[in-house]
């Protein structure tokens, strides 16, 4: 069974820009969640989807947007990026969004640079 | 907010020798997770927890459920260069999310 994968695996954009991120989770898996992390404030939530719909946001401005396709797939978005913005963006699903023995599989990240 | 207090920070140990590590939270938590992350790749899920008191191993790993529910603990016997690596405790907020909230980590290096 492949496992959870993201695309583009690097990423260089400069401040201002806007940027994509892509996830698809492990099949039939529904729920994906996406982190944030960085050196200096380690792996930080920043939404949750499940059935198309958020059902969890994490403490970030409104520049950080998502959404899920109805195959589970889910794009994250960072309009007007700044220099803190760079950090390795993580994608984790699982089978569905509450219960016991559910956990998130995470994928390789997408590794970002503003410059 | 909420934190996860991981400790130690850091680990150099010989080849051969058995690690502990813990974790430790002011609040309850109903599953406790322990993930290892290598160089260029995501976490990977190693063990998963859900009862207080419950201890469960995978191979030389194994860890525990404090019986608090406020903490937990992995411990690595007989360690392995392979074994280096960020090792993250982790707990869900809010009952079974999908919110995940992760202690800051600790670094493992193994010398031969």
């Amino acid at each position: 069974k492949a496992g959870v994968t993201q695309t583009p695996r690097y990423l260089i954009k400069t401040r201002g820009q806007q940027v994509t991120l892509s996830c698809s989770p492990i099949s039939g898996h529904r729920s994906v969640s996406w982190y944030q992390q960085t050196p200096g404030q380690g792996l930080q939530f920043l939404f949750e989807y499940f059935s198309e719909t958020q059902r969890n946001k994490g403490n970030f401005p409104g520049r950080f947007s998502g959404r899920q396709f109805s195959n589970s797939r889910s794009e994250m978005n960072v309009s007007t990026l700044e220099l803190g913005d760079s950090a390795l963006y993580l994608c984790a699903s699982r089978r569905t969004s509450q219960g016991i023995g559910n956990e998130q599989f995470f994928g390789p990240g997408t590794r970002l640079t503003v410059l | 907010g909420q934190q996860l207090n991981q400790s130690p920070q850091s680990m150099f140990i010989q080849e051969g020798e058995d690690v502990s590590m813990n974790c430790t939270s002011s609040s309850i938590f109903n599953t406790w997770l322990w993930y290892k992350q290598e160089p260029g790749e995501g976490p990977v899920l190693l063990i998963a927890l859900y009862k207080a008191g419950e201890l469960t191993s995978n191979g030389r790993l194994t860890a525990q459920f404090g019986i608090t529910r406020k903490d937990s603990f992995l411990n690595i016997s007989a360690s392995i260069p392979s074994d280096v690596g960020i090792y993250f405790c982790a707990g869900p907020l809010g009952g079974n999310t999908g919110k995940l909230i992760f202690g800051q980590g600790t670094t493992l290096q193994v010398k031969p």
